[in-house]
């Protein structure tokens, strides 16, 4: 079953927009870390940011900033003021504690198109 | 860049033959993990190598196998190749093993079997 899931398959802005990708994740452990990464047409994947399950404090990073919150299971992240580098699939990924080696179980991702 | 390589960048094979796939990891990284990419998709966990051992597999059949070296470069063979095999396949190192530690990726290997 699908661990991860990313609702919005493509999200097209205008730059400038802020941008909102949705993420909610499933597991039974009590401790787990959530991802986000971002894949350019390039190909590789860039890591962005890690949260853990014990902190669910929200913060900004420059124009990135995310959403988790335990009692909805979900993991939501924005870009702010958009620009068009930021146009490619970002992916949300998943790292359950039992799984010890820290297997990443990705979301479908969410295809971001931002123009000019 | 994250200072992890992958060899080579693009392959095309056909069907039955075997591939070997290449991966160097970031400096000081003791541990390599593989995924496959299929188009349009999440990628999926292969298998993880730390220190020379193989230390978690994903729902992937014998014939993906691999290997890690004492510099921590690591290997993904596979035999038998299939049509569904085609995919990018990316390998990621980290410092460790766990969701305690980054995982980060290299360009990936893109990988056509006809």
């Amino acid at each position: 079953a699908q661990k991860v899931t990313q609702a919005q398959t493509e999200i097209s802005v205008v730059e400038k927009e802020d941008v909102t990708l949705d993420c909610v994740y499933e597991t039974r452990d009590t401790t787990y870390y959530l991802f986000w990464y971002k894949q350019p047409p390039s190909g590789e994947l860039v890591f962005l940011i890690r949260r853990n399950s014990f902190d669910e404090q929200n913060e900004i990073s420059g124009r990135y900033s995310w959403n988790f919150q335990k009692s909805t299971s979900s993991f939501n992240f924005t870009i702010t003021a958009s620009q068009v580098v930021d146009s490619a699939v970002y992916f949300c990924a998943l790292s359950e504690s039992t799984d010890s080696w820290g297997k990443l179980q990705f979301g479908a991702g969410t295809q971001v198109v931002v123009t000019p | 860049e994250t200072g992890v390589t992958q060899s080579p960048t693009h392959l095309i094979k056909t069907r039955g033959q075997q591939v070997t796939l290449r991966c160097s990891s970031q400096s000081g990284h003791n541990t390599v993990s593989w995924y496959q990419q299929a188009l349009g998709q999440g990628p999926q966990f292969i298998f993880q190598y730390y220190r020379e051992e193989e230390n978690g597999r994903g729902n992937f059949p014998p014939r993906f196998s691999g290997l890690q070296f004492p510099n921590y470069s690591s290997e993904l063979n596979v035999n038998a190749l299939e049509l569904d095999d085609s995919a990018l396949y990316l390998c990621a190192s980290s410092f460790g093993t766990g969701g305690l530690y980054e995982q980060y990726f290299g360009p990936g290997t893109r990988l056509t079997v006809t």
